[in-house]
């Protein structure tokens, strides 16, 4: 079955440091990879999303993932963590452009 | 152009009744999606609307329900309301169904009492 998952459900790092949040997908033909924010009472806002280009994808808010076909992942970094990235994070995947799968979130806090 | 909107933000119910929220897409989208969110279950899709037809279709029962209009603006209503229904439904555009990347609405934030 097609599936995504979210390694971590809470990640915490100190401010300045790197974040990592980890998605593997299940493999199949070529999906389309997404990750979405969502900060507390609000709506995902798109981070970023991979469509079969570059493999190093850039978002915004200094936010990166690397497609690694071989290993199904498509992990989320950030170089420096800020207090304003405190937030979920869904990774979400999809294979034929029509049905979206959403990972189970993963909460991100930051400690000063 | 104005983002996904979506009314009311907030609402109390009681057990029994049904309740109706609604959702505007951004401008030219013809596909709206729409999701539950509890603490307990995450994000859980609901039913997806192109051109006024239901496209997909998740799983839950017949009380949760939804249609589109010709101006792509959508609603869903939930009859014989449950505690559990109590969530945040949140509604998301895309300009056509086979287009991967979603735009989401701030949400509906339901309780129900």
């Amino acid at each position: 079955a097609q599936s995504v998952t979210q390694l971590d459900s809470h990640v915490s790092v100190s401010e300045g440091t790197p974040v990592l949040l980890r998605c593997n997908y299940s493999s199949s033909y070529s999906p389309s990879l997404f990750w979405y924010v969502q900060h507390p009472n609000k709506g995902l806002q798109l981070l970023l999303k991979y469509t079969s280009a570059a493999t190093l994808v850039k978002g915004i808010n200094g936010f990166e993932a690397e497609f690694k076909k071989s290993e199904t992942s498509f992990h989320l970094t950030k170089p420096s963590a800020h207090m304003s990235d405190a937030a979920e994070y869904f990774c979400v995947v999809s294979y034929n452009t029509d049905k979206l799968i959403f990972g189970t979130g993963t909460r991100l806090q930051v400690f000063p | 152009k104005a983002g996904v909107t979506q009314t009311p933000r907030y609402l109390i119910k009681t057990r029994g009744q049904q309740v109706t929220l609604s959702c505007s897409p951004i401008s030219g989208h013809r596909s709206v999606s729409w999701y539950q969110q509890t603490p307990g279950q995450g994000l859980q899709f609901l039913f997806e609307y192109f051109s006024e037809t239901q496209r997909n279709k998740g799983n839950f029962p017949g009380r949760f329900s939804g249609r589109q209009f010709s101006n792509s603006r959508s609603e869903m209503n939930v009859s014989t309301l449950e505690l559990g229904d109590s969530a945040l439904y949140l509604c998301a555009s895309r300009p056509g169904s086979n287009t991967g990347e979603l735009f989401f609405g701030e949400g509906s934030r339901l309780t129900v009492l």
